[in-house]
């Protein structure tokens, strides 16, 4: 029923180490997206994937690499773990337009990452 | 470049308040504006929109006209509930599927 899920919920871990979020969307979109939430709530896109290719990449630190298998999901993988990395990290999908028109992004319910 | 200011702090009302939150943009091209509302943990979700000038996006009581002469797309809701608590993001977006968001609001509803 869920249509853009993400594993886990919570994720609470050690400075220096790898993890990853996995991020799947059963609505039959073109697009993906990785978006990071700071404790403020100041929400920021990371990256933004349509059909597997890689079209946004934000300012972030090479540590954060997104991957995605098929156009239903996009993990995103962070090595070497920093204090600043804490945050809310949501996915979120679009169907692509023709003529690049918006169209609705859905989101995840989110990870809270808490690095210690 | 582009970007979509709201007012600073949170916002806390009684119910059956009349609620206004201030959204203005700044933008090279004609945007698509949005309010989405994020309710306590869990994600975003697209309130309304509006594409055009003078369009009036509305859902669940919430209205937001999009003005092009002030570059605003303030949100108003004439009475609200304690199930209205959440934040709420004002966004705007130039067709390439880039959202640019503003700070979001806190808006906290006291029975």
């Amino acid at each position: 029923d869920t249509a853009v899920s993400q594993t886990p919920k919570y994720l609470v871990t050690q400075m220096g180490n790898d993890k990853s979020i996995k991020c799947e969307q059963n609505l039959g979109h073109d697009t993906m997206y990785w978006y990071k939430q700071d404790s403020k709530k100041f929400l920021k896109i990371m990256f933004s994937y349509n059909n597997k290719e890689l079209i946004i990449n934000e300012t972030v630190p090479n540590r954060f690499s997104p991957k995605s298998p098929d156009k239903a999901h996009l993990n995103l993988h962070i090595n070497s773990l920093e204090l600043g990395d804490s945050a809310v990290y949501f996915c979120a999908s679009s169907q692509d337009l023709a003529g690049g028109a918006y169209n609705e992004q859905f989101f995840g319910p989110g990870t809270r990452l808490t690095v210690l | 470049g582009n970007s979509v200011t709201q007012m600073e702090g949170p916002v806390t009302l009684s119910e059956e308040a009349f609620l206004t939150i201030n959204c203005t943009y700044t933008a090279t091209g004609y945007p698509s504006l949005f309010w989405y509302v994020q309710y306590p943990g869990e994600g975003l979700q697209l309130l309304l929109k509006a594409t055009k000038a003078d369009d009036k996006g509305s859902n669940k009581g919430f209205e937001a006209t999009y003005r092009k002469e002030t570059t605003s797309f303030h949100l108003e809701k004439g009475s609200v509930q304690v199930s209205d608590s959440a934040v709420y993001f004002c966004a705007l977006s130039l067709g390439n599927n880039r959202l640019a968001f503003g700070k979001g609001n806190q808006v906290v509803v006291i029975p």
